[in-house]
């Protein structure tokens, strides 16, 4: 079965502008995470859904980053007015409700700030 | 503050012998313990856990040990294979206000030789 996509791969933006990456969770997956990984680094958590409820935005860095999953599904990571510390690889991840620990990450999203 | 520490970047096996992968966590409210394994231009790739009542568990060549005295977590891989090497990460799970965020290790590369 397909599993979690995400758009585009890389992102290469000037400092000030806006991006938004995709996240496609796997169909079924109720709950639905993004984290932040820099170089040489593991994730770090970013925010949670659970369904098209956020339920915990603890590690969105600023204001500047917002998330949503409107319908429950397909997921959005909004930063704008990006800054060269944003440059880093954001990580979607899918998970059932009965095992929530045990989340699947999509490819990443490459994304260098100029 | 770093919760979880993969003291070891990287670790080189010859193939057939045994790979040992440590974590070092500093949190007791942790309850679920995972290993993944990602390789470049993917995302990471769940291998194997174990949950907070257990210290052992097995799935193939891959065995998960979990000491919660000396707060300490180990992957082995036995015997490893050159399809093996990729970076490996430890995560986990606190539960309660954090319920579904996974703490994750910086990573270590394991390389398996021929």
């Amino acid at each position: 079965g397909a599993g979690v996509s995400q758009s585009p791969r890389y992102k290469v933006a000037k400092r000030g502008q806006d991006v938004a990456l995709r996240c496609d969770p796997i169909s079924g997956h109720v709950s639905l995470f993004w984290y932040q990984q820099a170089l040489g680094q593991g994730p770090e958590f970013l925010t949670y859904f659970q369904n098209e409820a956020q339920l915990d935005k603890s590690g969105l860095p600023s204001d500047r980053f917002f998330a949503e999953r409107p319908e429950g599904s397909v997921s959005t990571l909004k930063i704008q007015r990006t800054q060269q510390e944003d440059s880093a690889v954001y990580l979607c991840a899918s998970s059932l409700a009965s095992s929530i620990y045990e989340q699947y990450f999509g490819p990443g999203t490459r994304l260098t700030v100029t | 503050d770093q919760q979880v520490k993969q003291n070891s970047p990287s670790l080189s096996v010859q193939e057939g012998r045994i790979s040992i992968l440590n974590c070092d966590y500093t949190n007791s409210m942790f309850d679920y313990f995972l290993w993944y394994k990602k390789y470049p231009a993917e995302g990471p790739t769940f291998l194997i856990s174990i949950s907070s009542i257990k210290d052992k568990n097995e799935d193939g060549r891959f065995t998960v040990f979990l000491n919660k005295s000396a707060k300490h977590l180990s992957l082995h891989i036995v015997p490893s294979q050159p399809g093996d090497s990729a970076v490996y990460f430890c995560a986990l799970h606190a539960g309660g206000t954090s319920y579904g965020k996974l703490t994750f290790g910086q990573g270590t590369i394991l390389t398996v030789h021929p």
